[in-house]
């Protein structure tokens, strides 16, 4: 069975920082290309970035690029996303979700999500 | 970016009912679309991948056409479970881009 768990979101202030993290069993993360997906409250879901399985590639929505990295330790079953600079914007469910092919593909698994929130 | 949007925003319906949800690109992308359902709470579910094929569990209850910026998701025979969210998905080119969502409610 697969399953992601993700952990790591909390309340933070505007211009603060979190790191995200989802822990992957039951399939080999080094095989697949992995996302971040976030839902802000009452909002449809928002791709945010994705990373090639060996960690040498990665893409960004334009809103995030330059404040968060994507990054992955295979080794460890582990994806990570380090949030810098946040906005209230940024406030949402963020998902890690696993790539149904290589590359800009669905998602065919989802975590069940840890919620930011960014606030004063 | 790509725009996807959907219509209609809401739906309501009865069990047994049959519904098509439409979705528009903004600019041709092939059979690059894929479907999700989302309860509240949860996390959007896969139904439907490339326009038209069933994920593996999805009742064949769903199904899904179209190609270039045209799509549907149908859903005949409405059953309890099926009364939620639903999301369409390109992912022809970055940013991948989702609708804003078609809610189905019980009428």
């Amino acid at each position: 069975e697969v399953y992601l768990v993700e952990s790591g979101g909390g309340l933070v202030q505007p211009g603060g920082s979190l790191r995200l993290s989802c822990a992957a069993s039951g399939f080999s993360l080094s095989n697949y290309w992995m996302s971040w997906v976030r839902q802000a409250p009452g909002k449809g879901p928002e791709w945010v970035a994705n990373i090639r399985q060996d960690g040498n590639e990665k893409h960004y929505v334009d809103s995030v690029e330059g404040r968060f990295t994507i990054s992955r330790d295979n080794a460890e079953n582990s994806l990570y996303l380090q949030m810098i600079s946040l906005r209230a914007e940024d406030t949402a469910v963020y998902y890690c979700a696993r790539e149904r092919l290589v590359g800009a593909t669905d998602f065919d698994y989802w975590g069940q999500g840890t919620l930011v929130t960014v606030s004063s | 970016a790509i725009r996807m949007t959907q219509s209609p925003s809401s739906f309501s319906a009865s069990t047994g009912d049959g519904i098509t949800i439409n979705c528009r690109a903004s600019q041709a992308i092939s059979s690059y679309v894929a479907w999700y359902q989302q309860k509240p709470g949860r996390a959007p579910n896969l139904l439907i991948y490339g326009a038209s094929t069933l994920q593996s569990g999805v009742p064949s209850r769903f199904s899904g056409s179209g190609s270039g910026t045209e799509f549907t998701l149908t859903i005949v025979s409405l059953q309890s479970e099926d009364f939620a969210t639903y999301y369409c998905q390109q992912y022809s080119s970055y940013p991948i881009t989702f609708g804003q969502g078609t809610r189905l409610e019980i009428e």
